[in-house]
């Protein structure tokens, strides 16, 4: 069974730019989540989509958007670019939470660098 | 303001034995603890988890300890192995509108050497 799978692995972008960051949940699972891992912090929580909705959303600026799709797959798009936006940017994907707590499985990120 | 910390950046222990990570807490709306292994340019994987009506939860050779009183809870590795070494994560979620958010500690550097 395949696992969470993002594209693309790295992403080079020049500030002001916008970048487009892709996930696939695991078969079967309707929530995705993105996180953020800048160089030398801890994971950070950006948004939260279940059954093609926005159900939470971090922290973080409104240049900061997401989507899911429905097929479930998801899409963060990131809008004027500022050289701390550099990170791993993580998906990971769960069954729906209308069952309650349940364990996010993480796809392998995207690497985000802005020159 | 760091609701989950793990106070300790990194530790070395030796194969074979005991592993133990640490993971404190201050949102007393956390009802669900989990932990993840880190390796370099990987996403992390999911190790274990419990919920907050447990104290302890096996699987294999990974035990988590949760104590609500203190707000504290505990991974143990036994025995260790060299392949064990990576990153730990310690994360909680509250439940209710806030539950895919995960809240992650800074992580441990575990280093288990042969």
């Amino acid at each position: 069974e395949a696992g969470v799978t993002q594209s693309p692995t790295h992403l080079i972008k020049t500030r002001g730019q916008q970048a487009t960051l892709r996930c696939s949940p695991i078969s079967g699972h309707t929530s995705v989540y993105w996180y953020q891992q800048a160089l030398g912090l801890g994971l950070q929580f950006l948004l939260w989509y279940d059954e093609g909705e926005e159900r939470n959303r971090g922290n973080f600026p409104p240049r900061f958007s997401g989507r899911q799709f429905p097929n479930y797959s998801s899409e963060l798009n990131v809008n004027a670019l500022e050289l701390e936006d550099s990170a791993l940017y993580l998906c990971a994907s769960s069954v729906s939470t209308a069952r309650g707590h349940t364990e996010a499985f993480f796809g392998q990120g995207t690497r985000l660098t802005v020159v | 303001d760091q609701q989950v910390k793990q106070n300790s950046p990194s530790l070395s222990v030796q194969e074979g034995r005991i592993s133990i990570l640490n993971c404190d807490y201050t949102n007393s709306m956390f009802d669900y603890f989990l932990w993840y292994k880190k390796y370099p340019a990987e996403g992390p994987t999911f190790l274990i988890s419990i919920s907050s009506i447990k104290d302890k939860n096996e699987d294999g050779r990974f035990t988590v300890f949760l104590n609500k009183s203190a707000k504290h809870l505990s991974l143990h590795i036994v025995p260790s192995q060299p392949g064990d070494s990576a990153v730990y994560f310690c994360a909680a979620n509250a439940g209710g509108t806030s539950y895919g958010k995960l809240t992650f500690g800074q992580g441990t550097i575990l280093t288990v050497h042969p």
